[in-house]
């Protein structure tokens, strides 16, 4: 089992402000390193994979880096709508498995 | 596209009888199949890989006896929870990789299972 951590568990932000959470995973043997959103109710959709040390990659708000040698990436969601309340997970791999963070819960306040 | 249908999503059960959980990629071919399973305030927790035609991979401290999973077709993988127990109780989802090894997973919606 891999260690994946991810933090804040939990956090609220107001409609408009922007965020930001973390995601720590084991620094050896990368392979790839997923990001997910997970809405109540639905499953999980796949937001990024990222592959390469210095990655960042984009999609609409919503936007994530990579730092393969020191173990970590950020996502971050500019500009925050109540629609990007959710749960966030991340996931490392070595090999074709992936290894769980228990998921950052951001609540968007109107 | 790349949608996963995960059945029942939520299921009832007696203690020591079987259950049994289908997951299906709708729209495309998944080679390999993934089985988690989630405590509450925990993270998914991987049972077992599975690849088409092939016997799945546990992890360890996951007993292979106990949780049955056949991927018969590359559109159908079933997990069967045999002789549930209280403590079988939790939240399990699939999920399907279709196409290259470090692709995104798709997830089914889970299914609660709850033995009385």
């Amino acid at each position: 089992i891999l260690n994946v951590e991810q933090s804040p568990q939990s956090l609220h932000v107001q409609e408009g402000d922007s965020t930001n959470f973390t995601c720590s995973f084991p620094s050896s043997n990368f392979y790839a390193l997923h990001w997910y959103r997970w809405e109540t109710a639905k499953s999980p959709e796949a937001l990024f994979v990222m592959t390469l040390n210095g990655d960042e990659k984009k999609k609409g708000r919503i936007s994530a880096t990579l730092n393969t040698k020191e173990g970590y990436s950020y996502l971050y969601i500019k500009g925050s709508q109540p629609e990007d309340s959710a749960t966030y997970l991340c996931a490392f791999t070595n090999d074709y498995k992936l290894s769980f963070g228990a998921g950052t819960t951001v609540t968007v306040r109107a | 596209g790349a949608v996963v249908s995960q059945h029942p999503s939520w299921v009832i059960c007696k203690s020591g009888t079987s259950v049994k959980i289908e997951c299906r990629s709708l729209d495309f071919q998944a080679t390999t199949m993934f089985w988690y399973r989630q405590f509450p305030k925990q993270s998914l927790m991987l049972m077992a890989t599975s690849n088409e035609g092939s016997k799945a991979t546990y992890e360890q401290g996951v007993e292979k006896d106990k949780f049955l999973i056949n991927h018969a077709s590359l559109t159908l993988s079933t997990l069967t929870v045999t002789s549930a127990h209280p403590e079988d109780s939790s939240f399990y989802i699939c999920s399907a990789r279709g196409g290259a090894p470090r692709g995104p997973l798709h997830f089914g919606n889970g299914t609660r299972l709850t033995v009385t």
